[in-house]
């Protein structure tokens, strides 16, 4: 099974910067996706990361120790309309070669003026 | 096109009505996805089909029947259904099994 950890709610203001790590537990990673879902919406592909270090795309960056089973999603320049719940999720392939992904529970980000 | 279309939107359904949700991509992809998300809890994978197969059924009730006519569609049979099977059902579709899953809108689905 798969045990995927990060904080339920965090708030951060606008224009700042904010960093919300996802922790997880799996017995064949293949990979570590971070989507942003807003309410009533399907979740949109944020970024994607296999091996270690830092992936850069604009204002989102999402960083993986796979030593460590850590990962983090780095926010800049917040703006109102980053306001959503950012999911991690992991894929994993032990056993029968399972590849659909295992989500965290979320973590809802509010922006504030 | 790059995207992942659903219909219906929204569908109402009795306990004893047979329906079927659809899920359409032209981007090329090879692997299909349903999940199933309950209000305020992240989605939830039910079946995988990679190239048309069905690979993965995450021990989903047999009252929900997926079916892939071809490498662009997938549908969910849906038939005798519980109260507790409201949700938003979601289809995605990926390269192939290693690609990153881009997801459709959804289909709000509440039974009666």
């Amino acid at each position: 099974g798969q045990n995927i950890d990060q904080p339920t709610e965090m708030t951060a203001t606008e224009g700042a910067i904010v960093q919300i790590n996802c922790t997880y537990q799996t017995s064949g990673f293949n990979g570590l996706f971070w989507y942003q879902q807003h309410a009533g919406e399907a979740p949109t592909f944020l970024s994607y990361n296999v091996l270690d270090g830092l992936e850069e795309k604009g204002r989102f960056s999402s960083f993986l120790s796979r030593s460590k089973g850590y990962s983090y999603l780095l926010l800049k320049e917040l703006q109102m309309k980053d306001s959503a719940s950012y999911l991690c999720a992991v894929r994993d392939q032990s056993g029968g070669g399972a590849d659909g992904l295992t989500f965290g529970k979320g973590t809802h980000l509010i922006i504030q003026p | 096109d790059t995207e992942v279309t659903q219909t219906p939107k929204h569908l109402v359904m009795g306990m004893t009505n047979k329906k079927s949700l659809k899920c359409e991509q032209h981007m090329g992809h090879r692997a299909m996805y349903w999940y199933k998300q309950k209000a305020k809890k992240p989605p939830e994978l039910m079946f995988v089909y990679s190239y048309e197969k069905l690979s993965i059924n995450e021990s989903v009730p047999s009252r929900f029947s997926p079916e892939c006519p071809n490498s662009s569609l997938l549908n969910l049979h849906l038939h005798a259904l519980q109260p507790e099977d409201s949700a938003l059902y979601l289809c995605a579709s990926s390269q192939d099994r290693s690609g990153e899953q881009f997801f459709g809108p959804g289909t709000r689905l509440t039974v009666l």
